[in-house]
């Protein structure tokens, strides 16, 4: 099956500097990778997708990248903000195409005003 | 209400008792998972609907497990004869296509603690 790596497991970083969260994955057949946001006491939110046969997306702040040869994909948060704050997963399909999501372990991220 | 509703939102169990997670999902959507969360990790699936079938329960831990979709929208996880080790938060989500992956949305979860 799917196993999903993420790191770091925690960031700090200074309001307004960028984070970077990287995931590796080990399915070469995974064709979809989506980030959600978890805020304390909420469930995942999605943040931005992006499927295989694409190897950037941005949207406002926030921008996915992947790279199938190595098999990872990466978060960039620009100008962070502390609602930013929360902790991050990165997900990919446990077996290939349509299967269901296996999770990382998720990075916290702490940004400091 | 718009979004994926679960209840109740904590429950306690004395170890041994029955419990009943309820989840209400986003009206029309067409696919519903269950995940479990332990504390400081990620979610981890469980099972996953169809409307009213279920086509996948690969995740569930044990036959103490039950989920169950009878009309394709309110769902039930039911979990029998409760052990120490089940107690994390029970997330739900939803998803308009008939998809496993894509776009969900997921409820604020039930916190189960057995004691």
């Amino acid at each position: 099956g799917e196993n999903v790596e993420q790191h770091p497991s925690t960031l700090s970083v200074q309001e307004g500097d960028s984070a970077v969260i990287k995931c590796t994955y080990s399915d070469s057949a995974s064709n979809y990778f989506p980030w959600y946001k978890q805020e304390l006491g909420k469930g995942p939110q999605l943040i931005i997708d992006i499927r295989s046969n694409v190897g950037e997306k941005k949207d406002q702040r926030i921008a996915v990248t992947l790279n199938k040869t190595a098999k990872h994909f990466s978060l960039h948060i620009t100008e962070t903000q502390p609602e930013d704050s929360a902790v991050y997963f990165c997900a990919a399909p446990s077996i290939s195409g349509n299967t269901p999501l296996v999770f990382g372990k998720g990075t916290r991220l702490s940004v400091i005003a | 209400g718009a979004g994926v509703s679960q209840s109740p939102r904590y429950k306690v169990a004395k170890r041994g008792q029955d419990v009943a997670l309820r989840c209400d999902p986003i009206s029309g959507h067409v696919s519903l998972f269950w995940y479990q969360q332990a504390l400081g990790q990620g979610p981890e699936f469980l099972t996953y609907f169809q409307n009213e079938a279920q086509l996948d329960k690969s995740g569930l831990p044990s036959d103490r497990f039950f989920a169950e979709r009878p009309e394709g929208s309110v769902s039930t996880l039911k979990i029998q004869r409760t052990q120490q080790e089940d107690s994390a938060v029970y997330l739900c989500a939803s998803s308009l296509a008939a998809t496993t992956n894509e776009k969900l949305f997921f409820g604020s979860g039930t916190q189960l603690s057995v004691l």
